[in-house]
């Protein structure tokens, strides 16, 4: 079954770095995923699309801050230079034929 | 501009119906893949429905039965037929283009629109 695993909550002080992890579910490792941002009272919003190779093509507009990496089943987001308004919840989310599956969503504090 | 609209939302009670609709512009929907996700309140966000250029449809297990989704290509706007709601089934609901030679992308994203089942 294709899952993905978040942690729920991340913090961060306001202009340091944080990384934000999702897993595969066993089996999956060699997935792709995307990263999405929820700020609060809005809509989802694309960041990147990582491969597994940490290859990865970002959302039109998205600051060069935002980087992903990939080692085995872990997709990586990292954050650096935290702003105020980096403070949302993040969702990944990847694909199989026919299904879509986002991870539970890590809500980040910025501090 | 590329742009997703959402409407349709509202208050039914447990067994109702409703259909979303979701107008595109900027782009051709039915050159997309299109996405329905739901978000319930406070909770994260849930996949529902998809609709491949080709029209194939797949839908969550938990909606299978009960919503469908279509487009009108004239109008160039996706939808989503629900039927026999459930209070679980209370959402914001969210439509989202993932383009057929970019496949996961869910970009962009609608406003959404507000679902709340309840007697």
């Amino acid at each position: 079954q294709l899952v993905l695993t978040q942690s729920p909550s991340a913090s961060a002080s306001l202009g340091a770095s944080v990384k934000l992890t999702c897993t595969l579910s066993s089996g999956h490792s060699s997935y792709a995923i995307a990263w999405h941002q929820q700020q609060p009272e809005k809509g989802p919003r694309f960041l990147m699309k990582l491969n597994s190779d940490g290859s990865h093509s970002k959302g039109d507009g998205i600051p060069d801050r935002f980087s992903g990496s990939s080692s085995g089943a872990e997709r990586s987001l990292t954050i650096s230079s935290l702003q105020s308004e980096d403070e949302a919840d993040y969702y990944c989310q990847t694909w199989d034929t026919g299904i879509r599956v986002f991870g539970g969503g890590t809500k980040l504090t910025v501090l | 501009e590329v742009q997703l609209v959402e409407s349709g939302g509202g208050l039914v009670q447990p067994g109702e119906s409703l259909r979303l609709s979701c107008a595109a512009s900027g782009f051709i929907v039915s050159s997309n893949y299109m996405n329905w996700v739901r978000q319930a309140p406070g909770k994260g966000l849930e996949w529902v429905s998809m609709i491949y250029s080709s029209g194939t449809t797949y839908y969550a297990d938990s909606v299978k039965g009960r919503f469908t989704i279509s487009r009108d290509n004239s109008k160039n706007t996706l939808y989503l037929q629900m039927n026999s709601l459930r209070a679980e089934d209370t959402a914001v609901y969210y439509c989202a283009r993932e383009g057929a030679s970019t496949v996961g992308r869910f970009d962009p994203w609608g406003q959404g629109t507000l679902v709340t089942v309840s007697s």
